[in-house]
């Protein structure tokens, strides 16, 4: 089965450090999301790219965070400085692009970030 | 602004019990409704895609069914390896996946 990966699974850090969270979306999916959990906001979206091109990052901080994708195989979302308001799960997920829409979403398992 | 509620946040049943989940939903234009279910430490895993009010997916335990406002997971005499968190979602076009904040569901034996 081919799946989404994302590193690192579980990363803590001081306020004001850089973070930076890795994924490799599924080969041959062109849209990426990424996505914050918290136990109170749920499953909100920070930004996501169609063939590699930003098309909406309206859900992230702009002052602090900055959302990549290098190549085709590599996503990366980062945040500098970090605060502890910062610390959830963060997903990557990814999909086709099909006529009107997408193919469902793949999700990797997530970066579990705490901010002390 | 395209909304999602799921009801109940949470539901405990027992093992046989068959009960629904609702997922409410506010769209301009819905191209899609997906239902996930996520297990804790896990990223969410794909149920259903439905399209169209009236349609009607299955998978083993579990039925979804759509309307034009809302969708509901059926769930038929679960079992103790159902409980999770279903998650509901709402695509638009090209747009953004919306997603509710989910129903947590326990099976108790």
């Amino acid at each position: 089965d081919a799946r989404v990966t994302q590193t690192p699974r579980h990363k803590v850090t001081e306020m004001g450090q850089e973070v930076t969270m890795r994924c490799q979306p599924i080969l041959g999916h062109n849209t990426v999301f990424w996505y914050r959990q918290t136990m109170m906001q749920g499953l909100e979206l920070l930004a996501y790219f169609r063939n590699r091109a930003p098309l909406d990052d309206s859900g992230m901080p702009k002052d602090r965070f900055s959302a990549e994708m290098p190549d085709a195989t590599l996503a990366t979302l980062k945040i500098q400085p970090s605060e502890p308001r910062d610390s959830a799960v963060y997903f990557c997920a990814s999909a086709s692009t099909t006529q009107g829409g997408f193919s469902p979403l793949h999700f990797g398992n997530g970066t579990r970030l705490t901010v002390t | 602004e395209d909304q999602v509620t799921q009801s109940p946040e949470a539901l405990r049943l027992q093992e046989g019990e068959s009960s629904s989940l609702n997922c409410s939903y506010t769209v301009s234009g819905l191209r899609g409704l997906f239902w996930y279910r996520q297990d804790p430490g896990k990223g969410p895993e794909f149920l259903f895609t439905l399209y169209s009010a009236g349609e009607e997916k299955e998978k083993e335990r579990l039925k979804a069914t759509l309307t034009k406002k809302e969708s509901f997971l059926h769930i038929t005499a679960p079992k103790p390896e159902d409980s999770a968190t279903y998650l509901c979602a709402v695509q638009a076009g090209y747009q953004k996946v919306t997603f509710g904040t989910g129903t947590k569901l326990q099976v108790i034996p």
